[in-house]
């Protein structure tokens, strides 16, 4: 079974402080790991995916996250945070059941 | 492209009637995904089809809850009889490029409450 943990319900940060909002999968074989954002009262959109290649996979808007195999995570990371950035974010793995969500943390950001 | 479009957006009715949700997936796209959200279980696959096909319904909850894909450009999800529990945010998404592994679109949900 393929599953995803997001230890933090809640992450706090100052704009302009860097970001990291962690993420720990299980899955059978080479995972395809991905990250969602949701804003509220919308659908997901799309950050970024990681497959196979580089460790560091660049996404939309300023954000990257990092593939490790050995720790089994998939960090989600930006620089510098803006406001705009509060949201609902998900990390997914596919595996042989299409995705499988984490149960997302909300990112706040203050100004 | 105007994107997954899902209708309604909302839907409020009673314990016992059937509720149709609808969803157009965007266009050349071949696999059609729906979710359903909610606070205490998050975000869950129900179904998905590919090539208008339905692959994986082990997430359906139970046989109240129905999918069809008549077409590549439509598809329904129906819930005969409705109960209170079934109250949520219901999301149509759909990806291309023949493979179930790429970025996934979304649709802007069915916010559906059973009173």
């Amino acid at each position: 079974a393929q599953s995803v943990a997001q230890p933090e319900d809640q992450v706090n940060v100052a704009e302009g402080n860097p970001l990291t909002v962690k993420c720990t999968y299980s899955v059978s074989g080479n995972p395809y790991l991905f990250w969602y954002v949701q804003y509220p009262n919308r659908g997901l959109q799309f950050l970024l995916k990681y497959s196979t290649g580089d460790n560091l996979v660049k996404g939309s808007y300023g954000f990257e996250a990092e593939f490790n195999k050995s720790q089994t995570s998939f960090h989600l990371k930006k620089p510098s945070a803006l406001v705009s950035d509060s949201a609902l974010y998900f990390c997914t793995v596919m595996g042989r059941r299409a995705l499988t969500f984490g149960s997302g943390t909300r990112l706040q950001v203050q100004p | 492209d105007a994107g997954v479009i899902q209708s309604p957006r909302h839907e409020v009715t009673e314990m016992g009637q059937e509720v149709t949700l609808r969803c157009k997936p965007i266009s050349g796209h071949d696999y059609l995904f729906w979710y359903r959200q909610t606070m205490m279980r998050g975000l869950e696959l129900l179904i998905y089809f590919n090539n208008n096909v339905p692959i994986d319904d082990s997430g359906m909850p139970e046989d109240r809850f129905s999918a069809k894909m008549p077409n590549a450009s439509f598809s329904t999800l129906k819930i005969q009889p409705s109960e209170p529990r079934d109250s949520a945010v219901y999301f149509c998404a759909s990806s291309g490029s023949g493979a179930s592994y790429n970025e996934q679109f979304f649709g802007p949900g069915t916010r559906l409450t059973v009173l």
